[in-house]
């Protein structure tokens, strides 16, 4: 059985801190990995992926992932009230976007 | 971004009755698509995939013949909840992509809330 970790939170950070979101996985087998917040009564929406160990940035986001790890997080930086939602870890087992186990989610609040 | 519609976005029914959700890609082609049930506080739990003209794929424990799945066209999948119990209430969401590549990101829609009475 698949599963993928994450701490369920609430992970309260200030107003313009950084938020860092965890992620483990078990299958070592995993070749892509997806982060996604999701409000409250919405459905997902996708912030980024990565599929290689390192750091990938897009804006204020940051993916870094280790293999090895078996290990993926989610940074956000200058975090703004707006980014209070719940992030969504998901992995595949190939190199597609298809058929995602997801994580529970991290609640995350961004306090003024 | 490619958009995914789906209807009805809320639906209260009686139980053993049979409730209907369309997702549609609006602009696009979905060569797959994947049907989701969320229950509050729980993660997003893989039912089906479904490929156009092709019999639905469904993961452990779904049972295919409460949940039926039809994918018509590549832009229509529906997913049917026969004799609808208040179990079955939950969050569903359907998801569309239209490839098989890594950057072909799954396309979500805004769920549908059914509540069985």
């Amino acid at each position: 059985q698949k599963e993928v970790e994450q701490n369920s939170g609430p992970l309260s950070v200030p107003e313009g801190a950084i938020a860092s979101l965890n992620c483990t996985y078990s299958d070592r087998g995993s070749q892509s990995f997806f982060w996604y917040r999701q409000y409250s009564g919405k459905s997902p929406e996708l912030i980024m992926f990565i599929y290689s160990n390192g750091d990938k940035e897009d804006g204020r986001f940051t993916a870094q992932l280790n293999k090895a790890s078996q290990y993926v997080s989610l940074l956000i930086r200058d975090s703004q009230p707006s980014d209070s939602a719940t992030y969504l870890c998901a992995v595949n087992e190939d190199g597609t976007a298809s058929k995602l186990t997801f994580g529970t989610g991290t609640r995350l609040q961004v306090t003024l | 971004g490619a958009v995914v519609s789906q209807h009805p976005s809320r639906v209260i029914c009686k139980s053993g009755t049979s409730v209907k959700i369309e997702c549609r890609s609006l602009d696009f082609q979905a060569t797959t698509m994947f049907w989701y049930r969320q229950f509050p506080k729980q993660s997003l739990m893989l039912m089906a995939t479904s490929n156009e003209g092709s019999k639905a794929t469904y993961e452990q424990g779904v049972e295919k013949d409460k949940f039926l799945i039809n994918h018509a066209s590549l832009t229509l999948s529906t997913l049917t909840v026969t004799s609808a119990h208040p179990e079955d209430s939950s969050f569903y969401i359907c998801s569309a992509m239209a490839g098989g590549r890594i950057d072909n990101e799954q396309f979500f829609g805004p769920g549908t809330r059914l509540t069985v009475l």
